[in-house]
């Protein structure tokens, strides 16, 4: 069983480009989350999807940030227009229905030029 | 707001020493509480799960506890090894199922 997969793991962009990070579950997992770890920060929760819906994004920047978990393929963390700030890892966790436990992916380093 | 607080930020220890980190939070809402070891570069790697007040859990070298009454959590490591150089992360589910995670304890076992 393979474990959650993220891609790209770098990712650089100019200030105003689009970013796109991708994450797919492990088999199984039907619950995905989002975590961004900031500069010098400790990992800080985004978003909670299942399948077709977002449960819980109390943790998402009110603007330029989207997330999805569209029945069929991965999850995507969409960031229009990047900006410096937005430089950080970004940890995306899996877990089955009805369980606390997450497992995690290797992370996306998003660098923003 | 749930706070989770880990001690020390740093731990540099022998091989062979056995150490022991804390984990705090405040007892109420409290749902369950995870322990996870990360290496740089890699995934946080689940270490344990645990949900009831005294609950013990051991994996090889590496054990906890848990406390919810007074709101701590403990991990040990007996006889680290230089391969335990990680940061271990407490984390906490209130109410919800997204996970509140302190700041890390680094540990570096010397050779």
């Amino acid at each position: 069983n393979a474990g959650v997969m993220q891609n790209p793991r770098h990712l650089v962009r100019r200030r105003g480009q689009e970013a796109r990070l991708r994450c797919s579950p492990m088999k199984g997992h039907s619950h995905v989350y989002w975590y961004r770890q900031l500069p010098e920060e400790g990992l800080k929760f985004m978003v909670y999807l299942q399948k077709e819906n977002i449960i819980d994004e109390s943790g998402m920047p009110k603007e330029r940030f989207s997330a999805e978990f569209p029945k069929e393929g991965p999850s995507i963390l969409r960031i229009q227009q990047v900006v410096r700030g937005d430089s950080a890892a970004y940890f995306c966790a899996s877990s089955p229905p009805s369980t606390y436990e997450q497992y995690f992916g290797p992370g996306t380093r998003l660098t923003v030029t | 707001i749930l706070n989770v607080e880990q001690s020390p930020q740093s731990l540099h220890v022998q091989e062979g020493d056995s150490t022991n980190f804390t984990c705090s939070f405040p007892s109420s809402n409290f749902y369950a509480l995870h322990w996870y070891r990360w290496e740089t570069a890699k995934s946080p790697e689940a270490l344990f799960v645990m949900t009831l007040n005294g609950d013990e859990k051991k994996k090889g070298r590496i054990s906890a506890t848990l406390n919810t009454k007074e709101g701590y959590s403990y991990l040990y490591i007996k006889g680290s090894q230089p391969e335990d150089s990680a940061t271990y992360l407490c984390a906490l589910n209130d109410s919800s199922y997204k996970l509140i995670f302190g700041s890390g304890t680094r540990l570096l076992v010397r050779p």
